[in-house]
């Protein structure tokens, strides 16, 4: 059992480098989300989907894009890094039996921007 | 708009004592009201989710929560604190009158230190 696994787990890059951070689940969840979380911020929903092909923003979707061809797939791409979006990313689903408001969460990328 | 506010940002117990993360939260319609706990370097995990129904929620590792609508809070609580339960404590809240993709929104986060 899978479940919900992020790569890299870290990443160091330079101002202005397209980074894409993947994320992959094995339950088939409907829905996916990436979140960034910083000290003093908790987290803050980047963008969410509802389904393959359906991506929504969320709180702070600047500077991040997203796609969603395949269910278990939602990839985030930071089009041109920049020192403030040195954060850790998370991914979450959520779906099947458990019900689609409760979340699980990958184990995080941590990116620095230089 | 839905928020939720964990009004301390550490909170500290001996082991064996009982501990409490507070937690309040604002939504124009009916709550779904989550609490998460995060180790070091790890992803977020559930523990526990109130929905409908029994106002004390149990979830794992014998913690349970309390929701009490006319206080609008939802505080965590553990009869005997570990050790092991020192973390990153996280609420959250799904307003059920708002549309719009099941989006949660998380409160800033506690951290607990439980002590010998």
């Amino acid at each position: 059992d899978a479940g919900i696994t992020q790569s890299p787990r870290y990443k160091i890059t330079e101002t202005g480098r397209q980074v894409t951070l993947m994320c992959h689940q094995t339950w088939s969840h409907s829905y996916m989300f990436w979140y960034r979380q910083d000290l003093g911020h908790g987290l803050r929903l980047i963008y969410y989907s509802a389904a393959a092909d359906i991506t929504d923003k969320g709180e702070v979707p600047d500077g991040y894009v997203v796609s969603r061809s395949k269910t278990e797939n939602f990839p985030l791409t930071l089009e041109s890094a920049t020192r403030s979006q040195t954060s850790v990313y998370f991914c979450a689903s959520s779906g099947g039996l458990a019900g689609v408001l409760t979340q699980y969460f990958g184990p995080g990328t941590r990116l620095l921007v230089l | 708009a839905q928020s939720v506010a964990q009004p301390e940002d550490q909170v500290n117990v001996a082991e064996g004592n009982p501990l409490t993360v507070k937690c309040t939260y604002s939504v124009s319609g009916n709550p779904y009201l989550f609490w998460y706990v995060q180790y070091p370097n790890r992803g977020l995990q559930f523990l526990l989710k109130y929905i409908t129904g029994d106002n004390l929620v149990k979830g794992s590792y014998g913690f349970e929560a309390e929701f009490n609508k006319s206080q609008t809070s939802f505080h965590l609580k553990k009869p005997s604190a570990l050790v092991s339960d020192s973390a990153l404590y996280f609420c959250a809240v799904r307003d059920m009158a708002t549309g719009g993709g099941n989006k949660l929104t998380f409160g800033t986060g506690t951290q607990l230190k439980v002590e010998l």
